[in-house]
């Protein structure tokens, strides 16, 4: 059974561009989540899609980072315009079972390392 | 936000057991102690989860105190391999969807 999987691993970009990052979780896992870990912090939560709607996007860190996950499948996390300080690694997680949900586990994926320049 | 304590930085012999403490004193009745590594450059790797009782998997045990104040996640014979930072995350009764990881412990394995 294939992971988590995120595209790209790795983007740079500069100061004032879009950056749209891509997750695809395990098969079957109706919930997704995206955290960030940015230079020298510890790993933030950023949001938590059920199937296609957004449960909690209480982490979501300003109106320039807008996530989708359209047919609730795979997900998109897109930043527009691009900040210095939105450099950093972005995980996405999924997890299976929304009637255990207090105690489902979350499947993390590699990462995508965005710098901005 | 953290509810749990861990020490910043841990040496272990390649092959002994490692015995990875974490403090979690205002845990509440129901919430679960989880585990997670991070490898460097990988994303975090779930280990294990507890809520009263010892819990053993494939990859570590999870021994919780009896007022759950605290727990240690055990690596039976550590290899090299297990280098990484070890996140002890209580996951809360409410906001249960989103885990607060903290500093973490960094494991090193000695050969």
């Amino acid at each position: 059974e294939a992971g988590v999987t995120q595209f790209p691993s790795h983007s740079v970009i500069e100061k004032g561009q879009t950056v749209t990052l891509r997750c695809d979780p395990i098969s079957g896992h109706d919930n997704l989540y995206w955290y960030r870990r940015v230079m020298g912090k510890e790993i933030k939560f950023l949001l938590h899609f059920v199937k296609e709607s957004k449960q909690d996007e209480s982490g979501m860190p300003n109106n320039r980072f807008l996530a989708e996950r359209t047919g609730g499948t795979y997900s998109t996390l897109k930043v527009q315009p691009a900040e210095l300080e939105d450099s950093g690694v972005y995980f996405c997680a999924s997890s299976q079972d929304l009637e255990a949900i207090a105690t489902d586990t979350q499947y993390f994926g590699p990462g995508t390392r965005l710098t901005v320049l | 936000d953290a509810k749990t304590t861990q020490p910043p930085s841990m040496d272990c012999a390649e092959g002994r057991a490692a015995n990875l403490p974490c403090n979690h004193s205002t845990i509440s009745g129901n919430e679960y102690v989880y585990w997670y590594r991070q490898i460097h450059s990988q994303g975090p790797q779930y280990i294990i989860h507890g809520l009263k009782n010892n819990e053993t998997n494939e990859m570590a045990s999870l021994i919780i105190t009896e007022d759950r104040k605290s727990s240690t996640l055990i690596l039976p014979h550590a290899t090299l391999r297990d280098t990484a930072v070890y996140y002890c995350i209580v996951r809360r009764k409410y906001n249960f969807n989103k885990f607060y990881f903290g500093s973490g412990t960094k494991l090193n394995v000695k050969p």
